[in-house]
């Protein structure tokens, strides 16, 4: 079965260093996007992508952040300067259509 | 206020013992209601989409159902297995982003 993938497992980067998250969405989905869930918390919404230009995205989802598909496969989370805060499960998801998006395992940074 | 409220927050059954979680939400304009199900440590794993009141899914021991204010995940003779966050979020409005709730921890005791 067709899946999202995610890496690294686990990044873990000191304050004010750029860090690239990357995800694989499944191949025929045409909607992308990017969650994060701090530690015991909510999963939140920070950006969807589609037709390769952001169609929504959060408050949460700054300058710091930018997002790019680079190629047909890879699609990207960029901070430009990590803060402590910003440590929490980063999630990418991709969807067919509007609805039912399938998450990837995540990518849990760490800022120190 | 929280748009999605899920109860209750946590919630022990034997092996084999049915039972319900419910999922009430407050937004207008429902694009969509879905429940996922989440491993610690892992992604949200899809389960169902509902749209519209009364509509009904089923996959395995867990059925969903709609009405205009709250959905419920029925899990019948719960396995052990079936230990997990389960997590519902809503879609309302102009956009087609969900917005999830807190989730129920559900522990299957052999």
């Amino acid at each position: 079965e067709p899946e999202v993938t995610q890496t690294p497992s686990h990044q873990v980067t000191q304050m004010g260093q750029e860090v690239i998250l990357r995800c694989v969405p499944i191949s025929n989905h045409l909607y992308f996007y990017w969650y994060r869930q701090i530690l015991g918390q909510k999963v939140e919404f920070l950006v969807s992508f589609y037709n390769n230009e952001i169609s929504e995205k959060s408050e949460i989802f700054d300058d710091q952040f930018s997002v790019e598909r680079p190629d047909g496969s890879n699609f990207t989370l960029k901070i430009r300067s990590t803060k402590l805060e910003d440590s929490a499960m980063y999630f990418c998801a991709s969807s067919e259509l509007r609805a039912g998006q399938y998450f990837g395992p995540g990518t849990r940074l760490t800022v120190t | 206020e929280d748009q999605v409220t899920q109860s209750p927050e946590a919630l022990r059954l034997q092996e084999g013992e049915s039972s319900s979680l419910n999922c009430s939400y407050t937004v207008s304009g429902l694009r969509g209601l879905f429940w996922y199900r989440q491993d610690p440590g892992k992604g949200p794993e899809f389960l169902f989409t509902l749209y519209s009141a009364g509509e009904e899914k089923e996959k395995e021991r867990l059925k969903a159902t709609l009405t205009k204010k709250e959905s419920f995940l029925h899990i019948t003779a719960p396995k052990p297995e079936d230990s997990a966050t389960y997590l519902c979020a809503v879609a309302s409005g102009g956009s087609y982003i969900p917005t999830f709730g807190r989730g129920t921890s559900l522990i299957v005791h052999p």
